[in-house]
């Protein structure tokens, strides 16, 4: 089955620093999806970064990229110049088309805390 | 942009009551998810629609809860005789595609007292 682990609970960045959120997951497939989500305080949902595994090339968003390993099955994000807005709890998530028919594996989440 | 929306965006209830949770996902999209996350918790899977019937449920997914898509633009959760554990934040998605990113909507606090 596939699982995905964040394995820090919460972090805490300076302002304008940089961090990285930690994300492995396991899977026998080949081909599959990994996301990161941010939840604010408001509880939404949003997308912040998605890669297609079959992509070597990692994806960025303006100020959030990823570190892609597959070999390592590890997908991290990170966020440069953190700004206030950045603080929310993050979830990482797989998509497993063929296993686990279109079905989100998720993360525990980390809770982001931005000092001013 | 285009978005999921969700109503209510709390709801309250007494236990053994039934509550429906509803959804509109965007427009084209063809498939629907609904998620939970009890407070603080992990956000867990319930179930996934697709052509007019579900197409995945998690264990969590029980007798108490259907789902249904009674038109061409609500997608409908309810939940029988709720009881307390239930009482979480429920939140809907859509896709286009079966390899696209979840739209999630805002959510339904469900509240069961």
């Amino acid at each position: 089955a596939q699982t995905v682990t964040q394995s820090q609970p919460e972090m805490s960045v300076q302002e304008a620093e940089t961090v990285t959120l930690s994300c492995t997951y396991d899977t026998s497939e080949s081909d599959y999806y990994l996301f990161w989500y941010k939840q604010p305080p408001s509880r939404q949902m949003i997308l912040v970064i998605r890669q297609e595994a079959y992509k070597q090339q990692n994806a960025t968003e303006n100020r959030f990229s990823v570190n892609f390993q597959k070999a390592a099955k590890s997908f991290s994000l990170k966020i440069s110049d953190s700004q206030l807005g950045d603080a929310a709890m993050y979830f990482c998530a797989s998509l497993h088309p063929l296993d686990s028919n279109y079905q989100l594996i998720w993360g525990a989440g980390t809770k982001l805390i931005i000092k001013p | 942009e285009p978005e999921v929306t969700q109503t209510p965006s709390h709801q309250v209830t007494q236990m053994g009551q039934e509550v429906i949770l509803r959804c509109v996902p965007i427009s084209n999209h063809l498939y629907f998810y609904w998620y939970r996350q009890i407070l603080g918790q992990k956000v867990e899977f319930l179930v996934s629609f697709y052509n007019n019937e579900i197409s995945e449920k998690s264990e969590i997914f029980d007798d108490q809860f259907s789902v249904e898509r009674p038109d061409g633009s609500n997608f409908t959760l309810k939940i029988r005789s709720t009881q307390l554990e239930v009482s979480a934040m429920y939140f809907c998605a859509s896709s286009g595609d079966y390899n696209s990113p979840l739209h999630f909507g805002n959510g339904t606090r469900l509240t069961v007292t």
